[in-house]
């Protein structure tokens, strides 16, 4: 079972920052927290991961609570093309859980033009 | 160029037939997985591959039966298709390290329909 909480869905106004939260109050020290989404159907896409430390890449921004009990996935200029399913994961080290990525049901942002 | 293919995309074929789904990744992974997407768009884990070694089977139906025949490669085989079976299938790869710091690459899906 997917160890995270998402809100079911989220609209965003075009050329506004996305905010997209994650409660993962059950965390383990040693487990990172990634991002993915799925645009219509196609495969996941990977977004972005971390352990403690906010992450930035040119996609997103990652930002992690101190206690790691919850994130929030930052998309800083929403565009239409950004309409996505986006999942929260909650990635244990092997060999628990086959160190493998177990999916929940995401959020599914909307963005308005 | 493409990381992860899979083939075929699309799948129409009659219960109780046998069919196979192509996986290759020419990303130099170790581990190779295949993720069923059901109707109501849930991603789950059916198996996992590391260097041609099953690691994880999820109580998949002995129906599906998965086949690695280099690390490179992670086929799936379905005996005696059902209704149920029809769904997205996606196949994945990444490193092998026991970490977790490495994500996840998938292909595009192979939609199967069965009739």
């Amino acid at each position: 079972d997917a160890k995270t909480t998402q809100p079911p869905s989220m609209d965003c106004a075009e050329g506004r920052a996305a905010n997209l939260p994650c409660n993962h109050s059950t965390i383990s020290g040693n487990e990172y927290v990634y991002w993915y989404r799925q645009i219509h159907s196609q495969g996941p896409q990977y977004i972005i991961h971390g352990l403690k430390n906010n992450e930035t890449n040119e996609m997103a921004s990652l930002i992690i609570t101190e206690d790691r009990k919850s994130s929030t996935l930052i998309l800083p200029h929403a565009t239409l093309r950004d309409t996505a399913v986006y999942y929260c994961i909650v990635r244990p080290p092997f060999p628990d859980a086959g160190n493998m990525l177990t999916f929940g049901g995401g959020t599914r942002l909307m963005v308005k033009p | 160029d493409t990381a992860v293919s899979q083939t075929p995309k699309y799948l129409v074929t009659q219960m109780g037939n046998d069919k196979s789904i192509k996986c290759e990744q020419n990303l130099g992974h170790d581990t190779m997985y295949w993720y069923k997407q059901d109707s109501k768009k849930f991603l789950k884990i059916m198996f996992s591959y590391n260097n041609k070694e099953l690691i994880i089977n999820e109580t998949v139906p002995n129906r599906f039966s998965p086949k690695s025949p280099d690390k490179a490669h992670l086929n799936l085989h379905i005996n005696s298709l059902e209704l149920g079976d029809s769904a997205v299938y996606f196949c994945a790869s990444s490193p092998w390290e026991r970490t977790g710091a490495y994500g996840y690459t998938f292909g595009s899906g192979t939609r199967l329909t069965v009739v």
